[in-house]
């Protein structure tokens, strides 16, 4: 299985630029996507593909990377960011990060 | 809108079986791939088994084989995972997906949990 290291924890302020990091334990090219999950709810898609957008998520919101190592970026941080992200590989079966928490100052 | 409502989920003891059921809404549900994911509790997300878009093929995890089955019925939009032979470490929250290699819709989950 490729596993996927994030760091546990980071905690910024509004306004702040934040970056969350993952590494693949092998290439997974540009194969990486990336999820939100605030307390109590279930997770949802913010970026595929490494570095995609999706449909209705704030432009705040960027990632980049390929091979073993990818970015989510926000910027600016906002308060409703609060929640833990996940970074997810679909090079082969489908692995997740550990999750980084996110927390606002 | 694209909802998925999962359901079937409780309290059993280990041994025994459960089904849950993850009825879809708001696509064509005979055109995408689906899977289960699970989360336990205060633990991270891990894919547990995916279906193809006619359910001429399955995929599992290595610790479910053999115990989970994974189905679905495209009449009916439900995507259903017979879970057999439970174990405690299968107590988790259970998470409806519909999978694209990426798992871009998500249900609010169903809790399981396995205990004497």
């Amino acid at each position: 299985d490729t596993v996927l290291t994030q760091s546990p924890a980071l905690a910024v302020s509004p306004g702040e630029r934040v970056t969350i990091s993952c590494r693949a334990s092998e290439s997974v090219s540009t194969l990486m996507h990336w999820y939100q999950q605030k307390p109590g709810q279930q997770p949802t898609l913010l970026i595929y593909l490494a570095s995609n957008l999706e449909s209705g998520v704030p432009a705040r919101f960027s990632g980049s990377g390929s091979g073993t190592d990818f970015t989510l970026t926000i910027d600016p941080v906002e308060a409703d960011d609060t929640a833990t992200y996940y970074c997810q590989q679909s090079w082969n079966d489908p692995t997740f990060g550990g999750g980084t928490k996110l927390e606002l100052k | 809108e694209v909802q998925l409502v999962e359901s079937g989920g409780g309290l059993v003891q280990p041994g025994r079986s459960m089904k849950l059921s993850c009825a879809a809404s708001g696509f064509t549900f005979s055109n995408y791939g689906m899977a289960w994911v699970r989360q336990a509790p205060t633990k991270g997300l891990e894919w547990v088994a995916t279906i193809s878009y006619d359910g001429s093929s399955t995929y599992y995890r290595d610790s479910v084989k053999g115990r989970f089955t994974i189905s679905r019925d495209n009449a009916k939009s439900t995507l259903y995972l017979q879970m057999n032979s439970l174990r405690s470490e299968d107590t988790a929250t259970y998470y409806c997906t519909r999978d694209r290699e990426l798992f871009d819709y998500w249900g609010q989950g169903v809790m399981v949990t396995v205990s004497s």
